[in-house]
């Protein structure tokens, strides 16, 4: 079985640009949760999607956001990029929805400049 | 709300020696308690987990005790190898709730 895959692996952005994570989840997975992990602030969770449907969010601003398609795929957006997004963010999916162990991907890690 | 204070470390043993990282929560109702693994240039991985007081999780030689009484999850290894450095999350997931991570204690054996 396929692990959580996250697209792209690195990228490199400027300052006020935009940029879209993509991570698909381990087949039959319906819960995507994403994450930021940062040296000062460790893991930080952003938000959940259950059956396209966003369950959980953390204490983000409107910048970050984030959807679920109907094969449970997910996309993160973050816009106007600032310099402290630069940071790994983990996806990670689950298959028991409300109290399941999480799967997680190897991140996409992001650089501002 | 939920948290968890883990050792921040870093934790420098040698090949062979016995390992413990502490962990301990603050939980409303009983949660499930997990520590997950992260080796360079990776992803998270589940190591083990307990979901109920006094279960015992292992895997790969690693072992932790869900202690309600002291409300404790440390983790423990007889004895390590260098293969065995990586950075160690523990972690609560109360039921229909988010996982809430600790900081990760950075682990480091040298042969």
């Amino acid at each position: 079985k396929a692990g959580v895959t996250q697209t792209p692996r690195y990228l490199i952005k400027t300052r006020g640009q935009q940029v879209t994570l993509s991570c698909s989840p381990i087949s039959g997975h319906r819960s995507v949760s994403w994450y930021q992990q940062t040296p000062g602030q460790g893991l930080q969770f952003l938000f959940e999607y259950f059956s396209e449907t966003q369950r959980n969010k953390g204490n983000f601003p409107g910048r970050f956001s984030g959807r679920q398609f109907s094969n449970s795929r997910s996309e993160m957006n973050v816009s106007t990029l600032e310099l402290g997004d630069s940071a790994l963010y983990l996806c990670a999916s689950s298959d028991q929805g409300a109290n399941g162990e999480l799967f997680f991907g190897e991140g996409s890690r992001l650089t501002v400049l | 709300g939920d948290s968890v204070t883990q050792m921040e470390g870093p934790v420098t043993l040698s090949e062979e020696a016995f390992l413990t990282i502490n962990c301990t929560y603050t939980a409303t109702g009983y949660p499930s308690l997990f520590w997950y693994v992260q080796y360079p240039g990776e992803g998270l991985q589940l190591l083990l987990k307990a979901t109920k007081a006094d279960d015992k999780g292992s895997n790969k030689g690693f072992e932790a005790t869900y202690r309600k009484e002291t409300t404790s999850f440390h983790l423990e290894k007889g004895s390590v190898q260098v293969s065995d450095s990586a950075v160690y999350f523990c972690a609560l997931r109360g039921y229909g709730q988010n996982f809430v991570f600790g900081p990760g204690t950075r682990l480091s054996v040298l042969p």
